[in-house]
């Protein structure tokens, strides 16, 4: 089956830092997803980008389908910005997601 | 508009008790999906199901897990006989499912989930 892998697996930044965070997947997909898993569990949605770039806030996003590639971009990063970021991505008319092993990132003031 | 809503939040069972976990998904999603969170480990697919039927049950132990979603009520997981193992986070997600002109309608949106302990 297709496999997801993100990186790095760990970061830490200081608030106001920047960041990348990277998203490899193994074949085509028709969607991919980041979420945002707070302290607290909660899976938040962050983007729904199977292609292209996008932006909201000090967030951004950008899918490079053919390359088989997501970006997602913090900025200014803030300590609310802590948690697991997931990439999941759903193989060609499956329905299902699937998930990447996340990057655990932590801000610290 | 109301997210999509999972209960309980937090379930405790002793081993061999069976534990429902219900799921009521967004208002005009016809789509439910269930994933399974264990310990440090990350969100696998269990099971995507539409109104009345199960679409994909790949991901679901063929023991003791069961899912449905019928045309009235929330999606429900019913887990028999749990073992100390099922202690883990499930996590309900919905869609509108149908892939067209609007992102929004494919994107999968999750529920808090609900933290089953197993003792």
């Amino acid at each position: 089956g297709i496999q997801v892998e993100q990186s790095p697996p760990d970061l830490i930044l200081q608030e106001g830092a920047n960041s990348t965070l990277r998203c490899n997947f193994s074949d085509s997909v028709n969607n991919l997803q980041w979420f945002h898993q707070n302290p607290w569990g909660q899976l938040i949605n962050l983007f729904y980008i199977p292609s292209g770039t996008k932006q909201n806030g000090r967030l951004s996003a950008t899918t490079v389908a053919t390359e088989r590639y997501s970006l997602l971009y913090i900025s200014s990063s803030q300590t609310t910005d802590s948690g697991v970021y997931f990439c999941a991505v759903e193989p060609s008319n499956t329905g299902k997601l699937i998930f990447g092993q996340g990057t655990t990132l932590q801000v610290k003031p | 508009n109301a997210g999509v809503m999972q209960n309980p939040r937090h379930l405790v069972r002793r081993r061999g008790q069976e534990a429902r976990l219900r799921c009521s998904p967004m208002k005009g999603h016809s789509h439910v999906y269930w994933y399974r969170q264990l310990p440090e480990e990350g969100l696998k697919f269990m099971v995507y199901l539409q109104k009345e039927n199960i679409i994909d049950e790949s991901g679901m132990p063929k023991e003791r897990f069961s899912a449905e979603f019928p045309k009235e009520g929330p999606s429900i997981l019913r887990i028999q006989q749990v073992v100390r193992g099922d202690s883990a986070a499930y996590f309900c997600a919905s869609s509108d499912g149908l892939a067209g002109a609007s992102d929004f309608l494919y994107e999968q949106y999750f529920g808090p989930g609900t933290r089953l302990t197993v003792t």
